[in-house]
C-alpha cells in the first residue's frame, strides 16, 4: 500500500529565504504525486502535480518540486519566501488517475519578517 | 472548472444530536466525490468516497454515514454526534479519468 511521510510538522523561514518542505512516499508502482496548500479555515488548493514526463514540475506562486524515483521523494521548494506563503502544505499520492489520494500529515510553514 | 459548495460553513451541535452536512458540485458531471475529516494539527482522513449515485464506500468505521442522492450532491450524516466528531470536514471531487482533486471550503463542526 502507498503512504506519504512529510518530515517536519513545522518549518519556519525568514522572508526571502529558501523554502524546502520534504515529502517521501512509498509505492509499489510509479505514483502520481501532488502538493496542496491550505490557508486557515479554508479548503485545499492544488500547488502542483507530477504524473508523467518531466520530473521537475512548476506550480503556482513560484513553487516547484522534483520527483526523484531513486530517493522516493517529491520535495517542495521556493527560492524566496513571502509572508503570504505562510500556510499548511500537504503532500499526497495516488496510484492512478482519479484514484483516492493518500495525504501526508502536513507541514505548517511560518514566514518571519 | 468545478465549483464545490459546502454548508453550513460552521456548526455547533450538542452531543447526541443528528448531523447533516451538504456538498454540491457545479461545472462537472458524474464526478467522484469524497468526504475528508481534518482534526486540528493532523492530516486529512478519507471518510467516504462515491463513484456514482447511491454508490458509497466507507474507509473507516465510525458513527458517520454518507449518501449521494443526486449526481452532484454528497451528504454526510450522523444520527448521534460524539464529542470526537468535532473536526473540519472537507468535500472534494475528481472528474472521472482525471488526476486533480478539487476541494470545497469546508465545514467547521464543534460538538459540545
Amino acid at each position: 500500500a502507498q503512504s506519504v511521510t512529510q518530515l517536519g510538522s513545522h518549518v519556519s523561514v525568514s522572508e526571502g529565504a529558501l523554502v524546502l518542505l520534504r515529502c517521501n512516499y512509498s509505492s509499489s508502482v510509479p505514483p502520481y504525486l501532488f502538493w496542496y496548500v491550505q490557508y486557515p479555515n479554508q479548503g485545499l488548493q492544488l500547488l502542483l502535480k507530477y504524473t508523467t514526463g518531466a520530473t521537475l514540475v512548476k506550480g503556482i506562486n513560484g513553487f516547484e518540486a522534483e520527483f526523484k524515483k531513486s530517493e522516493t521523494s517529491f520535495h517542495l521548494t521556493k527560492p524566496s519566501a513571502h509572508m503570504s506563503d505562510a500556510a499548511e502544505y500537504f503532500c499526497a499520492v495516488t496510484l492512478w488517475e482519479g484514484g483516492k489520494l493518500i495525504f501526508g500529515q502536513g507541514t505548517e510553514l511560518s514566514v518571519k519578517p | 472548472s468545478q465549483t464545490i459548495h459546502q454548508w453550513p460553513a460552521t456548526l455547533v451541535q450538542p452531543v447526541g444530536s443528528p448531523l447533516s452536512l451538504e456538498c454540491t458540485v457545479e461545472g462537472t458531471s458524474n464526478p467522484n466525490l469524497y468526504w475528508y475529516r481534518q482534526a486540528a494539527g493532523r492530516g486529512l482522513q478519507l471518510l467516504f468516497y462515491s463513484v456514482g449515485i447511491g454508490q458509497i464506500s466507507s474507509e473507516v468505521p465510525q458513527n458517520l454515514s454518507a449518501s449521494r442522492p443526486q449526481d452532484r450532491q454528497f451528504i454526510l450524516s450522523s444520527k448521534k454526534l460524539l464529542l470526537s466528531d468535532s473536526s473540519f470536514y472537507l468535500c472534494a471531487c475528481t472528474d472521472p479519468g482525471k488526476d486533480e482533486q478539487f476541494f470545497g471550503p469546508g465545514t467547521r463542526l464543534t460538538v459540545l
